[in-house]
């Protein structure tokens, strides 16, 4: 069956930091990708996805590339700031169906 | 304007209660959704209807019923409730069930079994 696999946090960074979370994946045929983000006490939203290899998906610094050959998907930020303390979750669906295979989260913390 | 939006926000109840929680999306969405998400924050999909109609059903204990009036609406109804079942209920849409979309989650329901 499909799976996702993130790297286990928390991570701390200091802000201004470079941010990677690794994410890699097992699927058939050719999945969705995605990453939501979940802030404390809220529900998910998406941050950025991308529906085809090769696609870059990108939103508020965040980027993520599509790599078919590693299946992976990892996210990366250039520069942290407090207010991405968060747990960042990798998902993909594939199948058709919106049936989401979602990582089990990285928390993130950002310190000042 | 709430785009998905679920009541309670808390709950509290006893062991082998029976509960509701409501669900509304107001994005025109054909599709809706029902997560589990427990303590460690891992997130696993219950079920999920298009147009009123049940295409997802995991592996959910019966006790759990989801029901949609209309496609607007996705409540989950839980019978006998158990102490496993303590959790943050999410509820989702997305515009239809392809696997491009997007899914706009709603702020979640916090159970408590006690």
């Amino acid at each position: 069956g499909d799976s996702v696999t993130q790297m286990e946090g928390p991570v701390t960074l200091s802000e201004e930091a470079f941010l990677t979370i690794n994410c890699t994946y097992t699927a058939t045929g050719y999945p969705s990708l995605f990453w939501y983000v979940q802030y404390p006490g809220e529900g998910l939203q998406l941050l950025l996805k991308a529906t085809k290899a090769d696609d870059k998906g990108s939103n508020k610094g965040f980027e993520a590339t599509y790599r078919k050959e590693t299946t992976s998907f990892h996210l990366e930020k250039g520069s942290v700031q407090v207010s991405d303390s968060a747990v960042y979750f990798c998902a993909l669906v594939s199948g058709g169906y919106q049936k989401v295979t979602f990582g089990t989260g990285t928390k993130l913390q950002v310190i000042p | 304007d709430t785009a998905v939006s679920q009541t309670p926000k808390y709950l509290v109840t006893q062991m082998g209660n029976d509960k509701s929680i409501k669900c509304e999306q107001n994005l025109g969405h054909d599709t809706m959704y029902w997560y589990k998400q427990d303590s460690k924050k891992f997130l696993k999909i219950m079920f999920s209807y298009n147009n009123k109609e049940l295409i997802i059903n995991e592996t959910v204990p019966n006790r759990f019923s989801p029901k949609s009036p209309d496609k607007a609406h996705l409540n989950l109804h839980i019978n006998s409730l158990e102490l496993g079942d303590s959790a943050v209920y999410f509820c989702a849409s997305s515009q239809d069930e392809v696997q491009q979309e997007t899914q706009y989650f709603g702020p979640g329901t916090r159970l408590l079994v006690l």
